[in-house]
C-alpha cells in the first residue's frame, strides 16, 4: 500500500496565478484532511472532509477551496496565490469515529513546499 | 481560547540520557490527545492516543502519559534514530458532525552519540 500521497512535491508561482495540489490514499479511508505547516506556527488544519462529496471549513480556509469528489482523492485548490501561502501542505487520511467511539489517529502524506513569489 | 502548547522548543540528550517532553493543554472538551513523531522533510507519523486521565502508553523506547492538564512523552535511554520533531495534538469535539484538531508546535529532539 502507499497510503497517502501527495502531487506535486514542490511548486513555486507567481502572485495571482492558481494551482490544485492532489492527494490520494489507498487506505479506504473516510476522512481526509488538508494542513499548512509554517515555522513556529505548527500544523494548522485548512479544510477536511468527512465523506465523498463532502468538505467542511477548518482553522484557515481564506484562499483555499476543495473538492472531494472520489473518496480516495481530495483537492486543494488555490484560486489566486499570495506570498502568505507560501508553506507546506500536507494531507492526512483517518478512518471515521464511529458513534460514542474514539477518533482515530491520522495518516499524513509526504507534503508539498509550495513557494509563493 | 483551546490552546496546545509543548516544551521545551529544542532539547539535545547524549545517548542514554532519559528525559521527557511537555504537552499541556487547555480545551473545552477533550476527546483525544496524539503524538506524534516527524523526521526532517516528511509528513508527522503517529505515535500514541490517549483518552483519559491516567491513561499510559509505551512503544520501544517510548512512553506516553495524560493527565486532566497535560502529557508527558517520556524517553528512557534514548538513540541518535530518536531524534525527531515530536508533536503533540488534542481532538475537541463540539458535535459530532464538527472536528477540531490543534496541534502544538512540537519539540525538536536531538540525540548525541
Amino acid at each position: 500500500n502507499a497510503g497517502v500521497t501527495q502531487t506535486p512535491k514542490f511548486r513555486v508561482l507567481k502572485t495571482g496565478q492558481s494551482m490544485t495540489l492532489l492527494c490520494a490514499q489507498d487506505m479506504n479511508h473516510e476522512y481526509m484532511y488538508w494542513y499548512r505547516q509554517d515555522p513556529g506556527m505548527g500544523l494548522r488544519l485548512i479544510h477536511y472532509s468527512v465523506g465523498e462529496g463532502t468538505t467542511a471549513k477548518g482553522e484557515v480556509p481564506d484562499g483555499y477551496n476543495v473538492s472531494r469528489l472520489k473518496k480516495q482523492n481530495f483537492l486543494l485548490g488555490l484560486e489566486s496565490a499570495a506570498p502568505s501561502q507560501t508553506s507546506v501542505y500536507f494531507c492526512a487520511s483517518s478512518y471515521p469515529r464511529t458513534s460514542g467511539g474514539p477518533y482515530n489517529e491520522q495518516f499524513f502524506g509526504p507534503g508539498t513546499r509550495l513557494t509563493v513569489l | 481560547e483551546d490552546q496546545v502548547t509543548q516544551s521545551p522548543e529544542a532539547l539535545r540528550l547524549q545517548e542514554g540520557e532519559s528525559s521527557s517532553l511537555n504537552c499541556s493543554y487547555t480545551v473545552s472538551g477533550l476527546r483525544g490527545l496524539f503524538w506524534y513523531r516527524q523526521d526532517p522533510g516528511k509528513g508527522p507519523e503517529f505515535l500514541f492516543t490517549l483518552y483519559s486521565a491516567g491513561e499510559e502508553k509505551e512503544k520501544e523506547r517510548l512512553k506516553a502519559t495524560l493527565t486532566k492538564k497535560e502529557s508527558f512523552l517520556h524517553i528512557t535511554a534514548p538513540k541518535p534514530e530518536d531524534s525527531a520533531t515530536y508533536l503533540c495534538a488534542v481532538q475537541v469535539s463540539e458535535n459530532i458532525r464538527t472536528y477540531k484538531y490543534i496541534f502544538g508546535t512540537g519539540t525538536r529532539l536531538k540525540v548525541l552519540a
